[in-house]
């Protein structure tokens, strides 16, 4: 059981928009911590994909893009490609346990 | 450019101890701050610990104290993480990564290609 949460899969046809939420509580998310994203593709490791609750790294394309507010964060992505089925994960840091990973959640591009 | 290189797939025996390398080019060590984390077949991120600059030594997930040690060696720019006691549910591939950003909101920037430790009777 993740202390972020996150839906297991989301799912849609290329060109639309999909969005990926993350769910913590008062002593992560909500105590104003920030929120990071990350993209794994089949049998990689996992990249930085948004830093500091809406920031991207160089090189990411900006059809990414993070938000957050109150106990809860969101990945959006815009323009849908193939290229972008992967698993995605959201982390934060809980005051009990330091940092924390959401379950992942698998996006497939129809 | 930070590159994070592994060291390779290892098999081990329950109750056994197994150490992963994490050989680092591009940045010395010490201009680093590196982290541990695993992902068990089929699931998610776990973080393990790494060294935290803030408080100047290696910070531990509580519920690897006791079993896991972190190491560096800045002559050869290598970090090393050495798991105890390995059970079944330690079979995973581990990660160095590093870390950016100040401690509440650091993040991990860069990632090693992972080591799959399988631990197996």
């Amino acid at each position: 059981q993740s202390v972020l949460t996150q839906p297991p899969s989301v799912s849609g046809a290329p060109g639309q928009r999909v969005t990926i939420s993350c769910t913590g509580s008062s002593s992560n998310i909500g105590a104003g911590y920030d929120v990071h994203w990350y993209q794994q593709l089949p049998g990689t490791a996992p990249k930085l994909l948004i830093y500091g609750n809406s920031n991207r790294p160089s090189g990411v394309p900006d059809r990414f893009s993070g938000s957050k507010s109150g106990t809860s964060a969101s990945l959006a992505i815009t323009g849908l490609q193939a290229e972008d089925e992967a698993d995605y994960y959201c982390q934060s840091y809980d005051s009990s346990l330091r940092k924390v990973f959401g379950g992942g959640t698998k996006l497939t591009v129809l | 450019q930070v590159q994070l290189v592994q060291s390779g797939a290892e098999v081990k025996k329950p109750g056994a101890s197994v150490k992963v390398s994490c050989k680092v080019s591009g940045y010395t060590l010490t201009e680093l701050s590196m982290h541990w984390v695993r992902q068990a077949p089929g699931k998610g991120l776990e973080w393990m610990g790494g060294f935290d600059p803030e408080d100047g030594e290696t910070i531990y997930a509580q519920k690897f104290q006791g079993r896991v040690t972190m190491t560096e060696d800045t002559s050869t720019d290598t970090a090393y993480m050495e798991l105890s006691s390995l059970r079944s549910e330690d079979t995973a591939v581990y990660y160095c990564a590093t870390v950016q950003g100040y401690s509440y909101g650091s993040y991990f920037d860069y990632w090693g290609q992972g080591t799959l430790v399988t631990v197996s009777s």
